[in-house]
């Protein structure tokens, strides 16, 4: 069964530094998503990670991933307070072809502080 | 273009009664997934449907819980005998063609459902 573990599941910091959230894996899967939440709200998609070695940014946002190691990071550089929100990861279950049947993480809260 | 619709927003129902959920995708999609997040928890899938068929229940309960997605009309989700524990956020997702690879599924904003 695949499982996704986040960590951490809470972060507060201050703006202007910077954080490494981590998302582990247990099975097979080139297919990693990132998404962010905001309270009450729906998930917006952030990143699509395909292949080992990809990494993508998008302004203070960096992921990449390591499907060796079963492993992709969020990389947040100089936070801003508009960053806060939680950050899920979510694999694609390799065992069902064609279908976009996502195992998502427990997700992180970020908090960034003034 | 419109994104996924679902609704309503808030729904609150007595233990006991039926809950009916609804889920519009977006213009062009015709795969349509449910899922449930309860809370401080992540997603979980529920169900994966195209018109009039169900791919994939997998992740749906054994008994009160179904999901249809007609010809013509949004698909529903449909939670008989609600219990507290149902209470959750439901959200529904839709993509074009299956396992679209570049593409992430989107969601809608779901629907809070608060059992009493």
């Amino acid at each position: 069964e695949l499982k996704v573990e986040q960590n951490p599941l809470f972060l507060s910091m201050q703006e202007g530094k910077n954080y490494t959230i981590y998302c582990n894996y247990s099975t097979t899967s080139d297919r990693l998503y990132w998404y962010r939440q905001d309270p009450g709200k729906s998930l917006e998609s952030l990143f699509v990670l395909l292949s080992n070695g990809a990494v993508k940014q998008e302004g203070r946002l960096m992921a990449s991933l390591d499907t060796k190691a079963r492993l992709s990071t969020l990389h947040i550089t100089a936070a801003v307070h508009d960053l806060s929100a939680t950050y899920f990861c979510a694999v694609d279950n390799p065992q069902r072809q064609g279908a976009q049947k996502l195992v998502f993480g427990q997700g992180t809260r970020l908090t960034i502080n003034p | 273009n419109a994104g996924v619709m679902q609704n309503p927003r808030h729904l609150v129902r007595r233990r006991g009664q039926e809950a009916r959920l609804r889920c519009s995708p977006m213009k062009g999609h015709s795969h349509v997934y449910w899922y449930r997040q309860l809370p401080e928890e992540g997603l979980k899938f529920m169900v994966y449907l195209q018109k009039e068929n169900i791919i994939d229940e997998s992740g749906m309960p054994k008994e009160r819980f179904s999901a249809e997605f007609p010809k013509e009309g949004p698909s529903i989700l449909r939670i008989q005998q609600v219990v507290r524990g149902d209470s959750a956020a439901y959200f529904c997702a839709s993509s074009t063609i299956a396992g679209s690879y570049n593409s992430p599924l989107h969601f809608g904003n779901g629907t809070r459902l608060t059992v009493t």
